[in-house]
């Protein structure tokens, strides 16, 4: 199992230029997350899905937009870069229903170092 | 809504000796999960040591420990004969026992960075 993959690893955009940050999971999870780190705030909830075609705002969700039409699949668009959205974003997933001793881990992917000029 | 507290931004520890990380959360819920995180400058995230809410006995992985304080809502992690490949930011992360909705998240806390000195 390749886990939690995302990409790009890293991206430089200028201010207002659009992008997605793509997330993919082969461990047939339905639950997924992305969170976005900055310095001295650790790990903040941008959106999340429970499955395909299911989704839902987190603590910091504006300026981003998540979809969901497949269980392997949660990307993040950014429509309108803007320099405070300069941060590491992760993705994550993780089940949605007990399945035993590890159900309620949360696997994460590499990270994305994003920065906005 | 749930919060966590890691009051200490940075430590530093002598190789070889023991250094502990602390923690606090505040809950209403009466069963959850709690986590350590340690991210290296890899940026990998890597979950060093879970606690079920309603187990009474501390957990252990290898040099990983934690203190486990229900009733005071506080969670700290021990590392025993540290080495320098500990050096890392740690973080400390609830989740609720549920699975609905946005149960299935992870509440951080902002981190501590462990340094290690040889």
């Amino acid at each position: 199992n390749a886990g939690v993959t995302q990409t790009p690893k890293f991206q430089v955009l200028k201010t207002g230029q659009s992008m997605t940050l793509q997330c993919a999971q082969d461990m047939n999870h339905e639950y997924m997350s992305w969170y976005r780190q900055d310095p001295g705030m650790g790990l903040r909830l941008i959106h999340y899905s429970v499955g395909a075609g299911i989704t839902d705002q987190g603590e910091v969700p504006n300026g981003y937009n998540v979809s969901r039409s497949t269980t392997e699949d949660f990307p993040l668009r950014l429509l309108s870069a803007a320099p405070s959205q300069t941060s590491v974003y992760f993705c994550a997933s993780s089940y949605s229903m007990d399945r035993g001793l590890k159900s309620h881990e949360q696997y994460f992917g590499p990270g994305t170092r994003l920065t906005v000029t | 809504a749930q919060t966590v507290t890691q009051s200490q931004p940075e430590m530093s520890v002598q190789e070889a000796e023991t250094v502990t990380l602390s923690c606090t959360y505040d809950t209403s819920e009466s069963d959850y999960y709690l986590f350590w995180y340690k991210q290296p400058p890899s940026r990998q995230m890597i979950l060093v040591i879970r606690q079920e809410a309603y187990k009474q006995q501390n957990a252990t992985e290898n040099r990983f420990s934690v203190n486990f304080q229900k009733a005071a809502k506080s969670f700290s992690l021990k590392i025993s004969d540290s080495q320098l490949g500990d050096a890392a930011m740690y973080f400390c992360a609830y989740r609720s026992r549920g699975y609905g909705g946005s149960q299935g998240n992870l509440i951080f806390g902002k981190g501590t960075k462990l340094s290690v000195k040889p």
